[in-house]
């Protein structure tokens, strides 16, 4: 049991540019989180699901999309990266709804925008 | 808007001291109060959490309060060890909300 992993750890994107986060949970758990961590912030709620092929928007969606082809994966997007997403990323799944049931966090994706 | 005043910022204490740290929640409709421990470069982990039909929840040398009234909630570490320096986030959640707000964080520091 992997629990939830992302991919990948680090990444350094120029202004302008696209990439995609992964996250992977294998305990077949239903709602799947996205949060990033910033200096002073706390975590702050990104994008969630509550289940394959549904979506809906956190405190901070701008400038992200997100997508549950399949129940185990989320996938974060950034279009067009610019210096404030820099941030490191944390996934999240829970087998329910909170807060009948833990959220388990990955081990977070350290993405820096020059 | 919703939000969780976590205090203090950063907090250090003697190895076998007790420390608290201290949350206050702005959704009176909040009923679920959960504490994570995250040390340096890993992953946030639930060490212990409240609901609000309950007072004061103990395990082992960590604790934890709520005093629904004033929408304030802390967490207790007694004995402290080294072990125990991490950053701690409370937060606080409603039941149907899917998600929780969290503290700004604590980092707590044990000195031996």
């Amino acid at each position: 049991n992997a629990g939830v992993t992302q991919t990948p750890k680090f990444r350094v994107l120029k202004t302008g540019q696209s990439m995609t986060l992964l996250c992977a949970q294998d305990m077949n758990h239903e709602y799947m989180y996205w949060y990033r961590q910033d200096p002073g912030m706390g975590l702050r709620l990104i994008h969630y699901s509550v289940g394959e092929g549904t979506t809906a928007k956190g405190e901070v969606p701008d400038g992200y999309n997100v997508s549950r082809l399949k129940k185990q994966n989320f996938l974060l997007g950034l279009e067009s990266a610019a210096p404030s997403q820099t941030s490191v990323y944390f996934c999240a799944s829970s087998y329910g709804q909170v807060p009948t049931y833990e959220q388990y966090f990955g081990p977070g994706t350290r993405l820096t925008v020059t | 808007g919703e939000n969780v005043e976590q205090h203090p910022s950063t907090l250090s204490v003697q190895e076998g001291d007790s420390a608290v740290i201290k949350c206050t929640y702005s959704d009176s409709a909040s009923n679920y109060f959960p504490w994570y421990k995250q040390e340096l470069g890993k992953r946030p982990q639930l060490i212990i959490d409240i609901r609000s039909n309950v007072g004061e929840k103990k395990d082992q040398r960590i604790a934890v309060t709520l005093n629904k009234t004033a929408k304030h909630f802390s967490l207790h570490i007694t004995e402290t060890q080294p072990e125990d320096s991490a950053v701690y986030f409370c937060a606080a959640s409603t039941s149907g909300t899917y998600k929780y707000i969290f503290g700004t964080g604590t980092r707590l520091k044990v000195l031996a």
